[in-house]
C-alpha cells in the first residue's frame, strides 16, 4: 500500500527566511511524488512535479528514493506563499493518488 | 470557461438522508475521483472511475456510492450508512488514466444535523 507522510500540521517563518516542508512516502514501486497547493479560497492545484524537476515561484523538490523523502524548499519565503501544501504519490503506470495529510505554511512580514 | 464544477457547494442533510453530490467536467478527462478533507488528515480517496461504466473503491468507500454513466459526470451518494458525512468533499479529473496533472473542483461542504 502506498502512503505518504507530512509530519508538520503547521509551519511557521519569516519572510525572507528559507522553508522547507518535509514529506516522507512508503512504497514498494516506482513512485511519482507531486506538491499540490491550496491558497486561501482557490482551488487545490498542483505546485510542482519530481518528474519536471523544474522551479515553480521559486520552490524545488528533489526525490530521495534512499530516503524515500520528497521535501519541498524556498530559499527565501515570501507572504504570499502562506497556504496549505499537499504532499501526494501515485504509482507510475497508475491513477489513484495518495495524498498526505498536508502542512499549513505562514510566512510572517 | 472549461473546468471541473461541483454542485451544490453547501448543503445542508438531516441524518438518516441519502444526498447526492454533483460533478461534471467539460476537459474531457478520463479518470475522476472524488475525495473527502477533514482537518489534520488531509485528502482521503473515496472511489475512482478510469473509464465510464467503470469505478475502484479507494480507501474509505464505506457508506458512498457512485456512477459513471457519462464521461463528463461523476455523481458521489453519500449514503445514510456513512457514519461521519459532514466533510468537505473534493471532486477531480485528470486527461488520460497515468502520470498527468489532477484538476480539482471547488468543493462541497456537507453538513449532516
Amino acid at each position: 500500500a502506498q502512503r505518504v507522510t507530512q509530519p508538520e500540521k503547521l509551519l511557521s517563518v519569516f519572510k525572507g527566511a528559507p522553508v522547507e516542508l518535509k514529506c516522507n512516502y512508503s512504497y514498494s514501486g516506482s513512485p511519482e511524488l507531486f506538491w499540490y497547493v491550496q491558497y486561501s479560497r482557490q482551488r487545490l492545484q498542483l505546485l510542482l512535479r519530481h518528474i519536471s524537476r523544474e522551479s515553480i515561484k521559486g520552490f524545488t523538490a528533489d526525490l530521495n528514493k534512499g530516503e524515500t523523502s520528497f521535501h519541498l524548499k524556498k530559499p527565501f519565503a515570501q507572504e504570499e506563499d502562506s497556504a496549505m501544501y499537499y504532499c501526494a504519490l501515485s504509482e507510475i503506470s497508475g491513477s489513484r493518488l495518495t495524498f498526505g495529510e498536508g502542512t499549513q505554511l505562514t510566512v510572517n512580514p | 470557461d472549461g473546468g471541473i464544477t461541483q454542485s451544490p457547494k453547501y448543503l445542508f442533510r438531516k441524518e438518516g438522508q441519502n444526498v447526492t453530490l454533483s460533478c461534471e467536467q467539460n476537459l474531457n478527462h478520463d479518470a475522476m475521483y472524488w475525495y473527502r478533507q477533514d482537518p489534520g488528515q488531509g485528502l482521503r480517496l473515496i472511489y475512482y472511475s478510469q473509464i465510464v461504466n467503470d469505478f475502484q473503491k479507494g480507501d474509505i468507500a464505506e457508506g458512498y456510492s457512485v456512477s459513471r454513466e457519462k464521461k463528463e459526470s461523476f455523481p458521489l451518494t453519500v449514503t445514510s450508512a456513512q457514519k461521519n458525512p459532514t466533510a468537505f468533499y473534493l471532486c477531480a479529473s485528470m486527461k488520460g488514466v497515468t502520470g498527468n496533472t489532477i484538476y480539482f473542483g471547488e468543493g462541497s461542504w456537507l453538513t449532516v444535523v
